[in-house]
Formats: structure tokens, sequence, C-alpha cells
């Protein structure tokens, strides 16, 4: 099975402040159809997980600007580029290029 | 707008069985895949199973292979997940997720919380 790793596990950030998390895979995440299915979830306190970006860096529905995603292979990024209030809560890379799909252990991003 | 809501969650005995549900609105229901993922505090999340658009095709992984069943009935916008021979381990909030072709789109629900204890 693939496993993901992310890093940091904990990620205090102060407002207005730029964050950044790296998630790995221990194969690489490309498909056969050339894609790569990388997605990044964020849950928030006392919430169910809510999909932000996929295939690497596609942004979904309503989801701010100050989110991108990168990466290729086996080494992905999620970046804020200025931390709001809203956004403390655990972030998951997970991939569904192989068998099972698999989540990263999460990053907790907090306000210092 | 979409809903994705799971009932079924409870207390049950090891060895016991739960069947939970999810009814979904809001999009096209027989077009999607849906997966059941769980969430327990030591395990972070699990995919559990998912199942093709048409019922024709089910995939789980291997510490439910043999106990649980993933089953969905497009009339009725419905997910089933029978749980069998239940383990404390299978303790965990059960999430009802449906994704499209390519992953373009893909919706949670706000989960319900299966605890296995005697």
């Amino acid at each position: 099975d693939v496993v993901m790793t992310q890093s940091p596990l904990s990620l205090p950030v102060t407002l207005g402040q730029p964050a950044s998390i790296s998630c790995r895979s221990s194969q690489s995440l490309v498909y056969s159809d050339g894609n790569t299915y990388l997605n990044w979830f964020q849950q928030r306190p006392g919430q169910s997980p809510r999909r932000l970006i996929y295939k690497v860096s596609n942004r979904d529905s309503g989801v701010p600007d100050r989110f991108s995603g990168s990466g290729s292979g086996t080494d992905f990024t999620l970046k804020i580029s200025r931390v709001e209030a809203e956004d403390v809560g655990i972030y998951y890379c997970m991939h569904a290029t192989h068998w099972p799909p698999a989540f990263g252990p999460g990053t907790k991003l907090e306000i210092k | 707008e979409v809903h994705l809501v799971e009932s079924g969650g409870g207390l049950v005995q090891p060895g016991g069985s739960l069947r939970l549900s999810c009814t979904a609105s809001g999009f096209p229901f027989s077009s999607f895949w849906m997966t059941w993922v769980r969430q327990a505090p030591v395990r972070g999340l699990e995919w559990v199973a998912n199942i093709k658009q048409d019922g024709s095709g089910k995939y789980y992984v291997d510490s439910v292979k043999g106990r649980f069943t993933i089953s969905r009935d497009n009339a009725k916008n419905s997910l089933y997940l029978q749980m069998n021979s239940l383990r404390a381990e299978d303790t965990a909030i059960y999430y009802c997720v449906s994704y499209s072709d390519g992953w373009n789109e893909a919706y949670w629900g706000q989960g319900t919380l299966v605890t296995v204890s005697s």
C-alpha cells in the first residue's frame, strides 16, 4: 500500500502570515491516464473534512484563492498565502491513484 | 446544495452487527462513485469500501473484507454498509463520501459514530 506522510504535524502560524504543508507518498501518484490524483482536505474542529484541492492544484468551488496546491510524482505542497482565523483545523493530503486510497496523518494548523 | 446524511450508528457489542445508511441529494447520485471512510482517534482517516456507479464493482480494504458489505440503491439515492463481526478496532466515525469519475467533484457527509464495546 502507498504510505502518505506529512510535515510538519503541528503548524503554529501568526495571522496574516503564510503557511506551507508538505506531503510525500511512498510511490509515484501519477496514474496510467496521466493524471495525479492527489487531494487536500481541511477538517475544522467538530466538522467533517472538506476538500480544498484536487488533482494536485485545482481548487474546489468556493475555496478561497489564498489556498494553492503544487507538486508532482511523490512530493506535494499545500500553501496558504495569508492565514486567517477560519483556517484553524487539520489538513490532510489523500491519494486516489492506487488501491487503497490513503490519507496522510494530518497537519494541525493553529494560530500563534 | 449537496447533502449526504448518514444514519444507523450506535453502540454494539463485539461480534455484533450494524447497518449504516446514507441518503444523498443535490447531485446525480447514479453518476457518482460512493464510498465509506472512517475516522478513529488513533488510526486517523481510513478508506473502508467503495462502489461503482451501477453497483457492479465493490472494493474493500483488507481489514474489513469478509465482514463488511457495501451496497447502493440508485432509485432511492441511498448507500449502505452492512457491518458484521464487529471488533473494537472498528470504533470510529463513519463518513459517506461521493466522488465523480476523475475526482473533479467530491462531497462528504457529517458522519455517524459507531462504538464497538462490551
